[in-house]
Protein backbone atom coordinates (compact mmCIF):
# COMPACT_ATOMS: atom_id res chain seq x y z
CA UNK A 1 0.00 0.00 0.00
CA UNK A 2 0.77 3.67 -0.12
CA UNK A 3 3.27 5.39 2.00
CA UNK A 4 1.77 7.77 4.30
CA UNK A 5 3.99 9.79 7.20
CA UNK A 6 3.14 12.37 9.87
CA UNK A 7 5.40 14.69 12.01
CA UNK A 8 5.73 14.84 15.23
CA UNK A 9 4.67 11.59 16.34
CA UNK A 10 4.10 13.36 19.31
CA UNK A 11 4.08 16.53 20.92
CA UNK A 12 4.06 17.81 24.25
CA UNK A 13 3.16 21.76 24.18
CA UNK A 14 2.50 24.54 26.62
CA UNK A 15 -1.30 26.02 26.49
CA UNK A 16 -1.16 28.74 24.22
CA UNK A 17 0.83 27.54 21.67
CA UNK A 18 0.80 26.74 18.35
CA UNK A 19 1.76 23.30 16.93
CA UNK A 20 2.22 22.11 13.20
CA UNK A 21 2.20 18.88 12.44
CA UNK A 22 3.36 17.64 8.84
CA UNK A 23 1.67 15.02 6.56
CA UNK A 24 3.49 13.32 3.73
CA UNK A 25 2.86 11.41 1.12
CA UNK A 26 6.29 9.42 0.16
CA UNK A 27 5.51 7.28 -2.85
CA UNK A 28 2.51 9.03 -4.65
CA UNK A 29 1.14 12.53 -5.46
CA UNK A 30 -1.72 13.27 -2.83
CA UNK A 31 -4.41 15.14 -4.50
CA UNK A 32 -7.02 14.82 -1.64
CA UNK A 33 -5.79 15.09 2.26
CA UNK A 34 -7.84 14.26 4.82
CA UNK A 35 -7.39 15.42 8.86
CA UNK A 36 -8.94 13.43 11.35
CA UNK A 37 -8.78 13.60 15.29
CA UNK A 38 -9.40 10.90 17.62
CA UNK A 39 -10.08 11.00 21.26
CA UNK A 40 -9.48 8.02 23.57
CA UNK A 41 -12.31 5.07 22.92
CA UNK A 42 -13.69 6.75 20.51
CA UNK A 43 -13.93 6.84 16.57
CA UNK A 44 -11.99 8.81 14.20
CA UNK A 45 -13.69 12.25 13.46
CA UNK A 46 -13.27 13.68 10.02
CA UNK A 47 -12.20 17.29 10.57
CA UNK A 48 -11.30 18.58 7.36
CA UNK A 49 -10.57 17.65 3.52
CA UNK A 50 -7.64 19.59 1.60
CA UNK A 51 -7.53 19.25 -2.04
CA UNK A 52 -4.18 20.31 -3.60
CA UNK A 53 -4.07 24.16 -4.17
CA UNK A 54 -7.02 24.85 -2.63
CA UNK A 55 -8.47 25.60 0.40
CA UNK A 56 -9.44 22.80 2.69
CA UNK A 57 -13.14 21.87 3.38
CA UNK A 58 -13.73 22.36 7.43
CA UNK A 59 -16.92 19.56 9.04
CA UNK A 60 -19.23 21.68 10.86
CA UNK A 61 -18.23 22.11 14.50
CA UNK A 62 -14.39 22.52 13.49
CA UNK A 63 -13.07 26.11 13.65
CA UNK A 64 -11.34 27.06 10.58
CA UNK A 65 -9.11 29.66 12.32
CA UNK A 66 -7.99 27.65 15.54
CA UNK A 67 -6.99 24.27 12.78
CA UNK A 68 -4.96 26.17 9.88
CA UNK A 69 -4.72 23.54 7.35
CA UNK A 70 -2.20 24.13 4.15
CA UNK A 71 -1.65 21.85 1.15
CA UNK A 72 0.35 23.30 -0.71
CA UNK A 73 1.77 20.46 -2.83
CA UNK A 74 0.47 17.17 -4.01
CA UNK A 75 3.23 15.74 -1.11
CA UNK A 76 2.52 17.77 1.78
CA UNK A 77 -0.02 18.64 4.20
CA UNK A 78 0.17 20.45 6.94
CA UNK A 79 -2.64 21.41 9.98
CA UNK A 80 -1.55 23.92 12.27
CA UNK A 81 -3.37 24.31 16.06
CA UNK A 82 -3.21 27.38 16.97
CA UNK A 83 -3.68 28.66 20.62
CA UNK A 84 -3.73 25.16 21.80
CA UNK A 85 -5.49 24.27 25.01
CA UNK A 86 -5.60 21.16 27.12
CA UNK A 87 -9.48 20.14 25.30
CA UNK A 88 -7.24 20.06 22.09
CA UNK A 89 -5.43 17.13 23.25
CA UNK A 90 -5.91 14.54 21.34
CA UNK A 91 -4.25 11.98 18.23
CA UNK A 92 -4.37 13.82 15.04
CA UNK A 93 -4.59 11.68 12.00
CA UNK A 94 -4.31 12.21 8.50
CA UNK A 95 -4.88 10.44 4.97
CA UNK A 96 -4.22 10.99 1.42
CA UNK A 97 -5.49 9.77 -1.75
CA UNK A 98 -4.92 10.60 -5.43
CA UNK A 99 -6.88 11.16 -8.86
CA UNK A 100 -10.16 9.05 -8.95
CA UNK A 101 -8.72 6.24 -6.04
CA UNK A 102 -11.01 5.59 -3.98
CA UNK A 103 -8.68 4.40 -1.11
CA UNK A 104 -7.66 6.46 1.80
CA UNK A 105 -4.30 5.47 3.05
CA UNK A 106 -3.59 6.70 6.62
CA UNK A 107 -0.60 8.38 8.41
CA UNK A 108 1.10 6.68 11.83
CA UNK A 109 -0.66 9.65 13.70
CA UNK A 110 0.44 12.74 15.99
CA UNK A 111 -0.51 12.40 19.29
CA UNK A 112 -0.79 16.18 20.86
CA UNK A 113 -0.21 16.78 24.61
CA UNK A 114 -1.51 20.46 25.39
CA UNK A 115 -0.74 21.08 29.30
CA UNK B 1 -27.31 12.28 8.99
CA UNK B 2 -25.21 9.36 6.96
CA UNK B 3 -24.61 6.80 9.64
CA UNK B 4 -22.53 3.84 9.94
CA UNK B 5 -22.95 1.34 12.76
CA UNK B 6 -21.04 -1.28 14.39
CA UNK B 7 -21.94 -3.35 17.73
CA UNK B 8 -18.75 -1.70 19.76
CA UNK B 9 -17.76 -5.12 21.81
CA UNK B 10 -15.54 -6.72 22.86
CA UNK B 11 -15.94 -9.56 21.21
CA UNK B 12 -14.21 -11.88 22.04
CA UNK B 13 -13.30 -15.60 19.95
CA UNK B 14 -11.21 -18.09 21.14
CA UNK B 15 -7.80 -18.76 19.14
CA UNK B 16 -8.85 -20.14 15.88
CA UNK B 17 -12.68 -19.35 15.68
CA UNK B 18 -14.10 -17.56 13.40
CA UNK B 19 -14.80 -13.73 14.04
CA UNK B 20 -17.85 -12.49 12.50
CA UNK B 21 -17.95 -8.10 12.14
CA UNK B 22 -21.06 -6.87 11.11
CA UNK B 23 -21.84 -2.62 9.60
CA UNK B 24 -25.20 -1.37 8.73
CA UNK B 25 -25.01 2.05 6.95
CA UNK B 26 -27.92 4.46 6.09
CA UNK B 27 -27.01 6.28 3.20
CA UNK B 28 -28.19 4.28 0.17
CA UNK B 29 -26.10 6.28 -2.18
CA UNK B 30 -22.86 4.14 -0.38
CA UNK B 31 -20.71 3.08 -3.16
CA UNK B 32 -17.78 2.16 -1.57
CA UNK B 33 -16.97 -0.03 1.75
CA UNK B 34 -13.88 -0.49 3.61
CA UNK B 35 -12.47 -2.36 6.85
CA UNK B 36 -9.87 -0.87 8.80
CA UNK B 37 -7.95 -2.50 11.66
CA UNK B 38 -6.73 -0.33 14.21
CA UNK B 39 -4.26 -1.50 17.45
CA UNK B 40 -4.51 0.44 20.14
CA UNK B 41 -2.32 3.81 20.08
CA UNK B 42 -2.07 3.08 16.32
CA UNK B 43 -3.60 4.99 13.07
CA UNK B 44 -6.11 2.48 10.79
CA UNK B 45 -4.52 0.22 8.18
CA UNK B 46 -6.73 -0.82 5.69
CA UNK B 47 -7.57 -4.47 5.39
CA UNK B 48 -10.03 -4.61 2.06
CA UNK B 49 -12.44 -2.97 0.25
CA UNK B 50 -15.28 -4.22 -1.57
CA UNK B 51 -17.66 -2.69 -4.11
CA UNK B 52 -20.20 -5.40 -5.45
CA UNK B 53 -22.63 -7.50 -3.57
CA UNK B 54 -21.39 -10.60 -2.67
CA UNK B 55 -18.05 -11.34 -0.72
CA UNK B 56 -14.43 -10.88 -1.45
CA UNK B 57 -11.57 -13.06 -0.10
CA UNK B 58 -8.13 -11.77 0.80
CA UNK B 59 -6.59 -14.37 3.23
CA UNK B 60 -8.29 -15.60 6.10
CA UNK B 61 -10.07 -11.98 5.55
CA UNK B 62 -13.55 -12.21 3.46
CA UNK B 63 -15.34 -9.06 3.04
CA UNK B 64 -19.30 -9.33 2.48
CA UNK B 65 -21.48 -6.73 1.00
CA UNK B 66 -25.28 -6.71 1.02
CA UNK B 67 -26.50 -3.46 -0.60
CA UNK B 68 -30.38 -3.75 -0.48
CA UNK B 69 -30.16 -4.94 3.46
CA UNK B 70 -27.30 -1.72 3.60
CA UNK B 71 -25.03 -4.33 5.52
CA UNK B 72 -21.63 -5.26 5.19
CA UNK B 73 -19.42 -7.61 7.29
CA UNK B 74 -15.59 -9.25 7.65
CA UNK B 75 -14.98 -12.69 8.35
CA UNK B 76 -11.73 -13.37 10.46
CA UNK B 77 -11.05 -17.37 9.59
CA UNK B 78 -8.63 -19.08 12.01
CA UNK B 79 -8.14 -16.00 14.56
CA UNK B 80 -5.13 -15.13 16.27
CA UNK B 81 -4.79 -13.07 19.23
CA UNK B 82 -2.81 -10.71 17.00
CA UNK B 83 -6.26 -10.15 15.22
CA UNK B 84 -7.07 -7.99 18.23
CA UNK B 85 -7.70 -4.95 17.54
CA UNK B 86 -10.44 -2.25 16.73
CA UNK B 87 -12.23 -2.83 13.14
CA UNK B 88 -13.49 -0.05 12.06
CA UNK B 89 -15.86 0.08 8.76
CA UNK B 90 -15.66 2.79 6.66
CA UNK B 91 -18.33 3.58 3.47
CA UNK B 92 -18.14 6.61 0.71
CA UNK B 93 -21.31 8.29 -0.83
CA UNK B 94 -20.82 8.20 -4.96
CA UNK B 95 -21.37 11.68 -4.21
CA UNK B 96 -18.85 12.81 -2.25
CA UNK B 97 -15.25 12.14 -1.50
CA UNK B 98 -15.56 11.97 2.11
CA UNK B 99 -15.65 9.07 4.50
CA UNK B 100 -17.66 7.95 7.24
CA UNK B 101 -16.44 5.85 10.05
CA UNK B 102 -18.58 3.60 12.35
CA UNK B 103 -17.67 3.63 16.24
CA UNK B 104 -14.99 0.22 15.73
CA UNK B 105 -15.71 -3.05 17.25
CA UNK B 106 -13.06 -4.02 19.59
CA UNK B 107 -12.23 -7.45 18.83
CA UNK B 108 -10.56 -9.83 21.48
CA UNK B 109 -8.98 -13.01 20.15
CA UNK B 110 -8.12 -15.26 23.51
CA UNK B 111 -5.34 -17.94 23.37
Amino acid sequence: GAVVSQHPSRVICKSGTSVKIECRSLDFQATTMFWYRQFPKQSLMLMATSNEGSKATYEQGVEKDKFLINHASLTLSTLTVTSAHPEDSSFYICSASWGEADTQYFGPGTRLTVL
Amino acid sequence: QKEVEQNSGPLSVPEGAIASLNCTYSDRGSQSFFWYRQYSGKSPELIMSIYSNGDKEDGRFTAQLNKASQYVSLLIRDSQPSDSATYLCAVRSAYGQNFVFGPGTRLSVLP
